[in-house]
């Protein structure tokens, strides 16, 4: 079976500061990988995901995630946070099942 | 383009209450998903849909919870009784299929339905 890890439950950086999340992954076979954010009362929002190619995947809203298959790694990252950016982000992995299982959430704050 | 939609958005009952939720997916998604999220966790799927067969209901607790899809297309999730611990909030998602592609398994969530069960 598949599985996630966001080590850190919470990130706290300044506005304009780079911004990093982390996610590392165990799964049979190839990876797919999917980050999503969560504001408040609403739903999950496909921020971008790695299929094949090149390790760094860009996405939404400035995000991008690199992929490292010998750290089983998929870290998020963004240049330069706003406070916009303040949320609750999860990084998820698809099985051989289709199914998507996802890690337990980092909440992100971002200070002006 | 309109996004999943689902209601109600919140749901207040007593335990051994019967509820349901609603979704609707994006149009032209053949696979729909019915997600549980329990507070400060993250999604767990509950059951997947390929257009009207339930292809992966093997984390439904069926003693209690139903879904159908009729037509394939809207789909619904019932509680009966409901008890205490269902208190969470369900997630419906869509995709255009399960097969790898540019898009085509990206699974779009809808805004979920925030039950309490008193």
């Amino acid at each position: 079976a598949q599985s996630v890890a966001q080590p850190e439950d919470q990130v706290n950086v300044a506005e304009g500061n780079p911004l990093t999340v982390k996610c590392t992954y165990s799964v049979s076979g190839n990876p797919y990988l999917f980050w999503y954010v969560q504001y408040p009362n609403r739903g999950l929002q496909f921020l971008l995901k790695y299929i094949t190619g090149d390790n760094l995947v860009k996405g939404s809203y400035g995000f991008e995630a690199e992929f490292n298959k010998s750290q089983t790694s998929f870290h998020l990252k963004k240049p330069s946070a706003l406070v916009s950016d303040s949320a609750l982000y999860f990084c998820a992995v698809r099985g051989y099942d289709y199914k998507l299982s996802f890690g337990a959430g980092t909440t992100v704050t971002v200070r002006a | 383009e309109a996004g999943v939609v689902q209601s109600p958005r919140y749901k207040i009952i007593e335990k051994k209450q019967p509820v349901a939720f609603w979704c609707n997916p994006i149009s032209g998604h053949n696979t729909l998903y019915w997600y549980l999220q329990n507070l400060g966790q993250g999604p767990e799927l509950l059951i997947r849909y390929e257009n009207e067969e339930a292809v992966d209901d093997s984390q439904l607790p069926k003693d209690r919870f139903s879904a159908e899809r009729l037509k394939g297309v809207d789909s619904t999730l019932k509680i009966q009784p409901a008890e205490l611990g269902d208190s969470a909030v369900y997630l419906c998602a869509s995709s255009l299929g399960t097969w790898t592609g540019e898009d085509t398994d990206t699974q779009y969530f809808g805004p979920g339905t925030r039950l309490t069960v008193l």
